[in-house]
């Protein structure tokens, strides 16, 4: 069964700073892997797709990557805003279907 | 297009009594998930459809929990009878194809008391 790591669990930054959250998973037979955000008390918001050919899929001041070998999926964000604070989560598909997501990190953007 | 729609948004409800989430998936989009989000376990997969068959509902955590979806524009979750243990938001969520990217509607806050 696919396992679905996210550290750190919360992560606070200054604003203007680059930062890379991290997402780790077991099963390296995955056939993609998703991050997401979530304000508080909203649904998921799809960020990047990175389908299992790929290595990486950007969309702005995000840049997502995938290393299928080590297991590791980073998502950075350039210049982090605090309208970036929310919760971002990381999602792998794997084996006969289990979209397995992480608990997510917390990003807080202090002014 | 609106996006993945969820009904209601909240539900407020007695121990015992039957509960109906509803949801309208993106237009085209082959695969309908319905998940279930908790501070304790984070987001679980309950069950999924693909061209409105039920494909995988191992994630349904017993037997008074179901889920239809009798054409490509309309699925439910039932739970009957709830209990407070119930109490989470429950997503619904679609995509284009398997691998394709998944969006998510708004949820349904559920509290049981």
């Amino acid at each position: 069964k696919q396992e679905v790591t996210q550290i750190p669990a919360a992560l606070s930054v200054p604003e203007g700073e680059n930062l890379v959250l991290n997402c780790s998973f077991t099963d390296s037979a995955i056939y993609n892997l998703q991050w997401f955000r979530q304000d508080p008390g909203k649904g998921l918001t799809s960020l990047l797709l990175i389908q299992s050919s790929q290595r990486e899929q950007t969309s702005g001041r995000l840049n997502a990557s995938l290393d299928k070998s080590s297991g590791r999926s980073t998502l950075y964000i350039a210049a982090s805003q605090p309208g970036d604070s929310a919760t971002y989560l990381c999602a792998s598909g794997a084996g006969s279907y289990q979209l397995t997501f992480g608990k997510g990190t917390k990003l807080s953007v202090i002014p | 297009d609106a996006g993945v729609i969820q009904s209601p948004r909240h539900e407020v409800t007695e121990m015992g009594q039957e509960v109906t989430l509803r949801c309208k998936p993106i237009s085209g989009h082959d695969y309908l998930f319905w998940y279930r989000q908790t501070m304790m376990r984070g987001l679980e997969l309950l069950i999924y459809f693909n061209n409105n068959v039920p494909i995988d509902d191992s994630g349904m955590p017993e037997d008074r929990f179901s889920a239809k979806m009798p054409n490509a524009s309309f699925s439910t979750l039932k739970i009957q009878p709830s209990e407070p243990r119930d109490s989470a938001v429950y997503f619904c969520a679609s995509s284009l194809g398997l691998a394709g990217a998944m969006f998510f509607g708004p949820g349904t806050r559920l509290t049981v008391l």
